[in-house]
This record gives C-alpha cells, sequence and structure tokens, in this order.
C-alpha cells in the first residue's frame, strides 16, 4: 500500500520561502509510472493544484503560481519536494502531496498525503 | 483559463439520492474525476473517468458526463455521505490540473 507523508515547518515568514517534503513508502518514486503532485487547501476553502513533477524531473505548475514554484524529486530518497517563494499571508494552508495514478492524460490523484498545516506569519 | 462550476451546498434526506453537478464548457470532452473530502481528512477519489469506481467505494456512487455539466450520484444517501465533493479535470490548453469549487453534501 503506497503511503506519503508531507513534512516541513509549519510557520514560515512572509517574503520567504515556503519548503514542504513527501516521502513516499510502499512503492518506488523511480518506478516511472507516475506523475507525483502538490495540492493545497487554505482553511475552510477548496483544493488549489499547485504542480506536478515526473520522475525525469519534468514538471507542470499552475499558471497562476509558476513564477513561485519549483518542484524537484530526489529518487534516492524516495521523495519529492516543493519550494514556494516569496510567500504572503495568502499562502497560509494546509499543503497535500499526492500521486497521479498513471503518466497517461488526465488522470486522477490516487493516494493522498494526510496534510501539512503551513502558516505564512512573522 | 478553464473553469469548473459546482453549487456550493446540496441537502438531502437519508436514503435519498443527491446529485452534484459539475459544469464547464464542453465538459463532456474530458475525463471528470470526483473526490470525497471529510473535515480534516484528505480528499478520497470516489468516481474517475467520468463514471468508474476505484475499488472499495460503495456502488451507490456514480457518475455521468455529458455536454457542460458532469454529475455525481449518490444513491440511497446515508448520513456517513456528508461531506465536500470536488470535481477534477485536466486543461490540456494550459496543462493544469482544475479543482471545481467544491460543494457541501449535507444529510438532513
Amino acid at each position: 500500500q503506497v503511503q506519503l507523508q508531507e513534512s516541513g515547518p509549519g510557520l514560515v515568514k512572509p517574503s520567504q520561502t515556503l519548503s514542504l517534503t513527501c516521502t513516499v513508502s510502499g512503492g518506488s518514486i523511480s518506478s516511472g509510472s507516475y506523475y507525483w503532485s502538490w495540492i493545497r487547501q487554505p482553511a475552510g476553502k477548496g483544493l488549489e493544484w499547485i504542480g506536478r513533477i515526473y520522475t525525469s524531473g519534468s514538471t507542470n505548475y499552475n499558471p497562476s503560481l509558476k513564477s513561485r514554484v519549483t518542484i524537484s524529486v530526489d529518487t534516492s530518497k524516495n521523495q519529492f519536494s516543493l519550494k514556494l517563494s516569496s510567500v504572503t499571508a495568502a499562502d497560509t494552508a494546509v499543503y497535500y502531496c499526492a500521486r497521479v495514478r498513471s503518466i497517461a492524460v488526465a488522470q486522477p490523484f490516487d493516494y493522498w498525503g494526510q496534510g501539512t498545516l503551513v502558516t505564512v506569519s512573522s | 483559463s478553464y473553469v469548473l462550476t459546482q453549487p456550493p451546498s446540496v441537502s438531502v434526506a437519508p436514503g435519498q439520492t443527491a446529485r452534484i453537478t459539475c459544469g464547464g464548457n464542453n465538459i463532456g470532452s474530458k475525463s471528470v474525476h470526483w473526490y470525497q473530502q471529510k473535515p480534516g481528512q484528505a480528499p478520497v477519489l470516489v468516481v474517475y473517468d467520468d463514471s468508474d469506481r476505484p475499488s472499495g467505494i460503495p456502488e451507490r456512487f456514480s457518475g455521468s458526463n455529458s455536454g457542460n455539466t458532469a454529475t455525481l450520484t449518490i444513491s440511497r444517501v446515508e448520513a456517513g455521505d456528508e461531506a465536500d465533493y470536488y470535481c477534477q479535470v485536466w486543461d490540456s490548453s494550459s496543462d493544469s490540473v482544475v479543482f471545481g469549487g467544491g460543494t457541501k453534501l449535507t444529510v438532513l
């Protein structure tokens, strides 16, 4: 059974960079069969896709966040990571990592992490 | 960018049928996925590719998609179905995932 677990600071100061890591267990991230994604959800609001990465390092980002987002993968640690720069209070949210079911077009997210709350505040 | 529109809320009595819609321009040409999210929990996939169910999801959950509207149907609604539901598609014009705004299902 695949499991994903987010980790990283729960508090980030405004203008700084938010950094999170997702550790995958129960399967190899380098199998080449999946995309790996980040999604966030502000309190009381809906889901917002941040971006995704393939094992090769190929990425796609939400156009509204693209200028501030970097997603990377470390196959040796079975992890992928998120960096979001120049954060403001609007970036306060629960951040989820998730697996895309396959590399075919338009696939759903079949496994999710439990989510981690990141608060942007001085 | 592509927009998905869901009603903010739907209410239904136990045992009845709930229908949650997801509107989008020619959404019938896309694959629609649906997620259930209960308070404090991560979303769970309940329907994918318009109408398929992952293993472990009750047959009471079904989906359809045509024209400008996709619909998640929950038959014989139970108290445990009370949750937020989100539709999701892939927007090939921007190579990005799009979520609907979510619908809160209340079981009366």
